[in-house]
């Protein structure tokens, strides 16, 4: 198994710029995350999803959208790149094992907006 | 989920034990306690959990507090590859979304 894979590995954006981060896992874990994490902090919650076509908002969703149309794939958009999305991208997949909840991540998305 | 107080960092020698404490005073009956890790440069991995028994992996020990408002992640020799920032998260059960609130965590350093 592959495990989580993420594209790109970098990239730089300018300013009001779009584009999409891709995230699959080949697991068949229900459960995806995306999470930011900042400079020097932990990460942050974005956007999960607890199955194909069912997505709901985490701690810090504005600027950000996704969809889940298939088990596999879990795409985070960003419409309108601002300065302050700049940060390491992290998507995660799960299978809820009661209180195990093992998350497995992706080696991340580098991401500058300039 | 409930909040965990961590050092910011500690300092190991390699092939010796480490401890790494955490205190979480607010922990209700059915959070769970989870350890991550994040090796400089990579996603977060998990490494162990636990409820209210001590824990015993391949990766490292739990040991959890009688009344269970304190942990520590015990690593039995440190390697040189267990540099990295260590997690300590609370999970409710019951938690719809299930995910994983992090804090700061502690960089723990190994020295040769």
């Amino acid at each position: 198994n592959a495990g989580v894979t993420q594209t790109p590995k970098f990239r730089i954006l300018k300013i009001g710029q779009s584009m999409t981060l891709q995230c699959t896992q080949d697991m068949n874990h229900n459960y995806m995350y995306w999470y930011r994490q900042d400079p020097g902090m932990g990460l942050k919650l974005i956007y999960y999803s607890v199955g194909a076509g069912i997505t709901d908002k985490g701690e810090v969703p504005n600027g950000y959208n996704v969809s889940r149309s298939t088990t596999e794939d879990f795409p985070l958009r960003l419409e309108l790149a601002a300065p302050s999305q700049t940060s390491v991208y992290f998507c995660a997949s799960s299978y809820l094992t009661g209180g195990k909840n093992e998350q497995f991540f992706g080696p991340g998305t580098r991401l500058t907006v300039l | 989920d409930a909040k965990t107080t961590q050092p910011n960092s500690m300092e190991s020698n390699e092939e010796e034990p480490v401890h790494l404490p955490c205190n979480h005073s607010t922990i209700s009956g059915t959070d769970y306690i989870h350890w991550y890790r994040q090796l400089p440069s990579q996603g977060p991995e998990y490494v162990i959990h636990g409820l209210t028994s001590n824990v015993n992996n391949r990766m490292a020990s739990l040991a959890i507090a009688e009344d269970r408002k304190s942990s520590t992640l015990i690593l039995h020799r440190a390697t040189l590859r267990d540099a990295a920032v260590y997690y300590c998260i609370l999970r409710a059960y019951n938690n719809a979304g299930n995910m994983l609130t992090f804090g700061g965590g502690t960089r723990l350093m190994v020295k040769p």
